[in-house]
């Protein structure tokens, strides 16, 4: 059955740190990938998305995505960590015309 | 308005009552979505509007649960008969539909949390 998984249900790091949020999937074909981000109260934000070509993908608020096709990963990562990015992250994926699925989502919480 | 808005933000509900949730889209959007956030979980597809008519209903989990958009905009979800179960965040989701099919950006609104009591 396809199925995302996000390892870490939940991640603290503190301010200025480098931030790395796995995600892996499985599916049959190379699927299409996405992350996005909720922060309490608000509708789910797009970060990024892989459709196809250069694997590694930038995204808004300084997020980049890295898509291993060997490892079916798409890790999200961001040099510097801003308190502002305390949220949840989700990874979602998609294949064909079928509906996206979601993982289970990583809490991420920043320290001072 | 800007963006997707719901209503009613919260709803609180015996068991057995019916319920309606309400979506209004970004203005233009074709693409309609309906999902479903348990507490700690990621969102859970239900159903997906292209225009009027529904594209994908599969993720509607059983008859009680039915969704409309008749005029094309506006989109709402009914919970007939509710159990404790269905408690649980109702998102909403459209976007432009263009050549993205259902992998356009889909933009979310905040989410109605429905309590089952």
């Amino acid at each position: 059955a396809q199925s995302v998984t996000q390892p870490d249900i939940h991640i603290t790091v503190s301010e200025g740190a480098s931030l790395e949020l796995r995600c892996n999937y499985s599916y049959g074909a190379t699927p299409y990938l996405f992350w996005y981000v909720q922060s309490p109260g608000q509708g789910l934000q797009l970060l990024l998305k892989y459709f196809s070509g250069d694997t590694l993908v930038q995204g808004i608020k300084g997020f980049e995505a890295e898509f291993k096709r060997s490892q079916s990963s798409f890790n999200l990562r961001k040099p510097s960590v801003h308190w502002s990015d305390a949220a949840e992250y989700f990874c979602a994926v998609g294949v064909g015309n079928t509906p996206l699925v979601f993982g289970k989502g990583t809490r991420l919480s920043v320290i001072a | 308005g800007a963006g997707v808005s719901q209503t009613p933000s919260n709803k609180v509900t015996e068991k057995g009552k019916y319920v309606e949730l309400r979506c209004d889209p970004i203005s233009g959007h074709t693409a309609l979505y309906w999902y479903r956030q348990s507490l700690g979980q990621g969102p859970e597809f239900l159903i997906y509007f292209q225009g009027t008519g529904a594209a994908d209903d599969s993720g509607l989990p059983n008859d009680r649960f039915f969704a409309v958009r008749p005029e094309g905009s506006v989109s709402t979800l009914k919970i007939q008969r509710t159990e404790r179960g269905d408690s649980a965040v109702y998102l909403c989701a459209s976007s432009p539909l263009s050549w993205g099919g259902m992998f356009d950006e889909q933009f979310f609104g905040p989410g109605t949390r429905l309590t089952v009591l």
